[in-house]
């Protein structure tokens, strides 16, 4: 089953600009991850962001947590051609023994 | 140097005939996972073990198992392959053994086919 939802599905903005995607969950998280997915490839991990941060930062990532309205966001800044890829969040849920599971993902696409 | 190795990439099997799906790792993490991900879909969790213990999610169809002999090797299972079983199969790894919470890192996937 999964544990979250993203959205938006999908995302087409133009290069230099901003994009942000959201997560929403369900129950209580150890931490968030967020991952990166080019078409028929694996996952690679970003960025994680534990359940007690609000916030944190990576080269053109943002992240933030809000744990009382159990959602994340995802901002990349002045985004590239080559950040078009599939994006999931994910979570590893308390008490579940290190379960992790992705939310549905966002679909961006950068246009040169 | 490839850390979450899968083998085959590309796997094709007949209708009904079991086929294994292998994974290593060489980070020395002792939790592995395995999700199915179908076309533009999420990858969904079917099971993972932390350390030795095995934990299936409710939903997992019986025809999926898995093994773990050691901590470098995990396996996919399936008893008998049926046309809706065709997606990519991911393996990940993590690790919490120092206290602290890490990444999952993955493989490059198996593609299964099924004719």
């Amino acid at each position: 089953s999964q544990q979250g939802e993203e959205d938006p599905q999908a995302l087409s903005i133009q290069e230099g600009e901003n994009a942000t995607m959201n997560c929403s969950y369900k129950t209580s998280i150890n931490n968030l991850q967020w991952y990166r997915q080019n078409s028929g490839r694996g996952l690679v991990h970003l960025i994680l962001i534990r359940s007690n941060e609000r916030e944190k930062h990576s080269g053109r990532l943002r992240v933030t947590l809000d744990t009382s309205k159990k959602s994340s966001s995802l901002l990349i800044t002045a985004s590239r051609a080559a950040d078009t890829a599939s994006y999931f969040c994910a979570t590893d849920a308390t008490g579940s023994a290190r379960q992790l599971t992705f939310g549905s993902g966002t679909q961006l696409t950068v246009l040169p | 140097d490839a850390m979450v190795i899968q083998n085959p990439r590309y796997q094709v099997t007949q209708f009904g005939k079991p086929v294994t799906l292998s994974c290593s790792q060489t980070l020395n993490h002792n939790v592995m996972y395995w999700y199915q991900q179908k076309s533009s879909q999420a990858p969904k969790l079917l099971f993972h073990y932390y350390d030795k213990d095995f934990n299936n999610e409710a939903d997992t169809p019986d025809n999926f198992q898995s093994r773990r002999p050691n901590t470098s090797f995990c396996f996919l299972d399936i008893r008998s392959p049926g046309l809706g079983d065709a997606a990519m199969y991911l393996c990940a790894t993590s690790s919490d053994r120092r206290g602290s919470d890490t990444e999952a890192f993955f493989g490059q996937g198996t593609r299964l086919t099924v004719v």
